[in-house]
């Protein structure tokens, strides 16, 4: 079974630290997606790609955050500085479509994210 | 943007048929509706997928009725290893497209 993987699964660090989140989505597939979860806001769509081109990125807080997908092999989420209310649980998924919604999602396990 | 609200818990027992509902309002036009089911500490599943009408697979049926304003996932028979996070997922417009997860059902299967 193709799988989407997450690394790191749990990352803990100071706040002012850069983070960085990677993904490798299902060969084959021409969209990603980074999705951030947390127990107050639940899952939230932070940016979306389709064919390595970022598409739609307007709930990533433009400041501090950053995704691109240097190949098909590869998509990077990316905070600097970390503050403490990124904490969350940072989700990728891959898919294959032309639309947004128009295709079932394959989502990894996710990066625990704790910033002190 | 209205919110994709759907009921925060459900109890069931073994057996029984289950349905959740999600309220969409503002779904965009052409997007589908789609449902997922989340374990602890896993990413979202894939549990089926639709547009309009009545749409079933292996695990699910899917009920959406004319206006697409809301959508009913039903569940036959569940098993203990059901109890999970279930969310829709719509494209909304209103100002602006977005892609929304619902809040979040949790279903709690009882033997």
């Amino acid at each position: 079974d193709a799988r989407v993987t997450q690394t790191p699964r749990h990352k803990v660090t100071e706040m002012g630290q850069e983070v960085t989140m990677r993904c490798q989505p299902i060969l084959g597939h021409n969209t990603v997606f980074w999705y951030r979860q947390t127990m107050m806001q639940g899952l939230e769509l932070l940016a979306y790609f389709r064919n390595r081109a970022p598409l739609d990125d307007s709930g990533m807080p433009k400041d501090r955050f950053s995704a691109e997908m240097p190949d098909a092999t590869l998509a990077t989420l990316k905070i600097q500085p970390s503050e403490p209310r990124d904490s969350a649980v940072y989700f990728c998924a891959s898919g294959l479509g032309t639309g947004m919604s128009n295709q079932p999602q394959h989502f990894g396990d996710g990066t625990r994210l704790s910033i002190l | 943007l209205a919110k994709t609200t759907q009921p925060i818990s459900m109890d069931s027992y073994e057996g029984q048929e289950v349905n959740i509902t999600c309220s969409h309002n503002n779904i965009a036009t052409n997007d589908y509706i789609t449902w997922y089911q989340q374990f602890p500490s896993q990413g979202p599943r894939f549990i089926i997928q639709g547009y309009k009408t009545k749409v079933t697979n292996e695990v699910a049926s899917l009920f959406i009725p004319a206006d697409r304003k809301s959508s009913t996932l039903s569940l036959p028979r569940v098993s203990l290893s059901d109890t999970a996070v279930y969310y829709c997922l719509v494209g909304e417009r209103d100002s602006s497209y977005k892609l929304i997860f619902g809040s979040g059902t949790r279903l709690l299967v009882r033997p």
